[in-house]
């Protein structure tokens, strides 16, 4: 069974820092992967996603690479803000069954940016 | 574009009643999928349908229905409350066919406790 783990579970940084997030999967052979953002008391938002044969998505100050034959991912913010203390996740979509029932998520990095 | 749509957001229940939980998503997506979130636990995903007229189980799907008559809704019901289905809810829809999630896009959320 597909596993997703996240770490660290939460990291708090001074505003403009870049920072790394990480994200690991036991099983490489993946579809795809997801990074979400979730604000408190909201919906998930995907921010970035990349297909198994990519190794990196850009999406502004953010920047999403994948390595699947290490069954890693890191979701890379540059010259954090405070806007962006949220809790983060990924998820990846297994091809089994199709990839509609393999969307296994990680529990998330819960993001603090102090200003 | 108002995308994925969920009501309730908040439900109080008592233990043995019934209910249905709306979703419905203006964005002509095949897959659509429900959630539920706990503190620990993750996102895990309860049923999941890859078009009108189908739909399958996921992880947790004991206690509760689904059916899919339209390309647009997604109800999920509760059959009989139990206190263990005290959670938030997600509802979520994605592009791509043959079953395989592309970018997913999630509403606001329910917030349901049961008494």
């Amino acid at each position: 069974k597909q596993e997703v783990t996240q770490i660290p579970a939460a990291l708090s940084v001074p505003e403009g820092e870049n920072l790394v997030l990480n994200c690991s999967f036991t099983d490489s052979a993946i579809y795809n992967l997801q990074w979400f953002r979730q604000d408190p008391g909201k919906g998930l938002t995907s921010l970035l996603l990349i297909q198994s044969s990519q190794r990196e998505q850009t999406s502004g100050r953010l920047n999403a690479s994948l390595d699947k034959s290490s069954g890693r991912s890191t979701l890379y913010i540059a010259a954090s803000q405070p806007g962006d203390s949220a809790t983060y996740l990924c998820a990846v979509t297994n091809p089994s069954g199709g990839g509609a029932d393999g969307l296994t998520f990680g529990k998330g990095t819960h993001l603090i940016i102090q200003p | 574009n108002a995308g994925v749509t969920q009501t309730p957001k908040f439900q109080v229940l008592k233990t043995g009643q019934s209910m249905t939980l709306q979703c419905a998503q203006d964005m002509n997506h095949e897959y659509m999928s429900w959630y539920r979130q706990d503190p620990g636990m993750g996102l895990r995903l309860i049923h999941y349908s890859v078009g009108a007229g189908i739909t399958d189980q996921g992880e947790v799907p004991n206690g509760y229905n689904v059916s899919r008559s339209t390309t647009e809704d997604f109800p999920l019901r509760l059959l009989s409350a139990a206190p263990s289905q005290t959670s938030v809810y997600f509802c979520a829809s994605s592009q791509g066919t043959g079953g395989y999630v592309e970018k997913l896009f999630f509403g606001s959320g329910t917030q349901l406790s049961v008494l």
